[in-house]
């Protein structure tokens, strides 16, 4: 079984609508991220939490929520979603070490039409 | 701010040696990782320096210079799995927040027979 794990891998949907992307890690690390990945873009961040009661922005935020429900699962929310959001979207954990690497989920390619 | 520069493409031929260099500018520097990514898939870990010098691990090299806001990651006996993304991430401290990582947009390596 992967590490992190995040749910769904692809996702279709309509401007406007609810969406919810979920990652929940088996690694017992604390800190966990979401990014984005656009091509020409690279990769950026758009939320990350330390531990279960911290929560932070990160430099794309706008139009995004996230919850930590557990040390092990965290979500990230599009409350109304519009096509400029269609992306692919990785979870990644990491130990509070501050030298350890970040490790990645396999993604969710979201499509916004 | 926060910069990070590598080529966007480069070809390299099965077996030879091919160096990806990657330049920055950030305030706060705590260290520079390489991840390789493989299409559509999660990026992997591949090393990680924070003081001046080579680290080797295998095949892959990397190397640091903190001075010049420059490093380079060497893979040598190519094979044509390593035919991927290498992308090079930063880890500052900046805007009040500490160990961020900043990724640069990667470096498409194609690998040819």
């Amino acid at each position: 079984d992967a590490d992190v794990t995040q749910t769904p891998r692809n996702r279709i949907t309509k401007t406007g609508k609810r969406i919810m992307l979920e990652c929940s890690q088996t690694k017992g690390h604390d800190r966990m991220y979401w990014y984005r990945q656009d091509p020409g873009l690279g990769l950026r961040l758009i939320y990350y939490s330390f531990d279960v009661k911290d929560i932070n922005k990160g430099e794309i935020s706008d139009g995004y929520s996230v919850s930590r429900q557990a040390q092990a699962k965290f979500s990230l929310s599009l409350e109304s979603a519009i096509p400029n959001q269609t992306a692919l979207y990785f979870c990644a954990t990491s130990d509070n070490w501050v030298h350890q690497p970040q490790h990645f989920g396999d993604g969710t390619r979201l499509s916004i039409l | 701010g926060q910069n990070i520069d590598q080529p966007t493409e480069m070809t390299a031929t099965e077996g030879a040696i091919v160096q990806i260099n990657c330049t920055y500018q950030t305030s706060g520097f705590n260290g520079l990782f390489w991840y390789q990514q493989h299409a559509g898939e999660a990026p992997t870990f591949l090393s990680y320096n924070v003081l001046d010098g080579l680290e080797e691990k295998g095949r892959f090299s990397s190397f640091l210079s903190r001075s010049k806001g420059y490093s380079y990651l060497l893979l040598k006996e190519l094979q044509m799995k390593d035919s991927a993304s290498y992308l090079c991430a930063v880890r500052a401290n900046y805007g009040g927040a500490t160990n961020k990582l900043i990724f640069g947009t990667g470096t498409l390596l194609a690998v040819q027979p």
